[in-house]
C-alpha cells in the first residue's frame, strides 16, 4: 500500500459546483497536511496548510483532516474555471514546510464555464 | 510570494550526455533545497535534500553519483543528471526552503533520446 493515495481523476465539473478532493494515507505519524495547486507548466503552490485533525477555511476553500480515519479532504465552493488545475495533497511527520513531504499523485480538475 | 526560478523548463538530450538543471531563489535565501522527480501518473518523489555548503542527503534508491547536487550558495542549487539514459526521462522540480516557507520551482521536463 502506498503511503498516500489520491484519485488522479480527471474530474470535470460545471462552474459553480462544489468540488471534493480527497486523500487517504497509511502513516499515522503524519501530522502536517497540505494541499497544493499546480497549473500547467508551473510549479505547485501551497493552497492550504493544516496541523492535526480539524477544519480550516480560506475563502472558497475548506480543508478537513480526520486523523482517526487517515483521510483528508479539500472542498472548493462555487468553483470557477480559474480553479482548473492539478491538486496535490502532501503530508509530513514534522516541521511542515521544512520537512520531507510525501505527495499524492494529484487530481486533475477541470471547471467548465 | 517568493520566486524560485528553475531552468531549463524543458530539455531534450542524447543518451549518455549530462544535463544540468538550475534552481535560483530570487528574493530569499534558500538554506535547504529539496529535489523531486515525477514520473507520468506518479507522485512527486523526493530524490535528495541539500543544505547550503553541505553534501546532499539522498533518498534510498537514488544514485548519488548519477544525480549530482550542488548547493554552493544560498540562492543557487543545481542538479546534474550524468550519463543520462531514457529511463531518466522525467519531470524534475526543486523546492526551496527559506526559513519560514518553502516554494517550488517551475519544474524541468527532461527527455532523453
Amino acid at each position: 500500500q502506498k503511503e498516500v493515495e489520491q484519485d488522479p481523476g480527471p474530474l470535470s465539473v460545471p462552474e459553480g459546483a462544489i468540488v471534493s478532493l480527497n486523500c487517504t494515507y497509511s502513516n499515522s505519524a503524519f501530522q502536517y497536511f497540505m494541499w497544493y495547486r499546480q497549473y500547467s507548466r508551473k510549479g505547485p503552490e501551497l493552497l492550504m496548510y493544516t496541523y492535526s485533525s480539524g477544519n480550516k477555511e480560506d475563502g472558497r476553500f475548506t480543508a478537513q483532516v480526520d486523523k482517526s480515519s487517515k483521510y483528508i479532504s479539500l472542498f472548493i465552493r462555487d468553483s470557477q474555471p480559474s480553479d482548473s488545475a492539478t491538486y496535490l495533497c502532501a503530508m509530513s511527520e514534522d516541521g511542515g514546510s521544512n520537512y520531507k513531504l510525501t505527495f499524492g499523485k494529484g487530481t486533475l480538475l477541470t471547471v467548465n464555464p | 510570494g517568493a520566486v524560485v526560478s528553475q531552468h531549463p523548463s524543458r530539455v531534450i538530450c542524447k543518451s549518455g550526455t549530462s544535463v544540468k538543471i538550475e534552481c535560483r531563489s530570487l528574493d530569499f535565501q534558500a538554506t535547504t533545497m529539496f529535489w523531486y522527480r515525477q514520473f507520468p501518473k506518479q507522485s512527486l518523489m523526493l530524490m535528495a535534500t541539500s543544505n547550503e555548503g553541505s553534501k546532499a542527503t539522498y533518498e534510498q534508491g537514488v544514485e548519488k553519483d548519477k544525480f549530482l547536487i550542488n548547493h554552493a550558495s544560498l540562492t543557487l542549487s543545481t542538479l546534474t543528471v550524468t550519463s543520462a539514459h531514457p529511463e531518466d526521462s522525467s519531470f524534475y522540480i526543486c523546492r526551496a526552503w527559506g526559513g519560514t516557507e518553502a516554494f517550488f520551482g517551475q519544474g524541468t521536463r527532461l527527455t532523453v533520446v
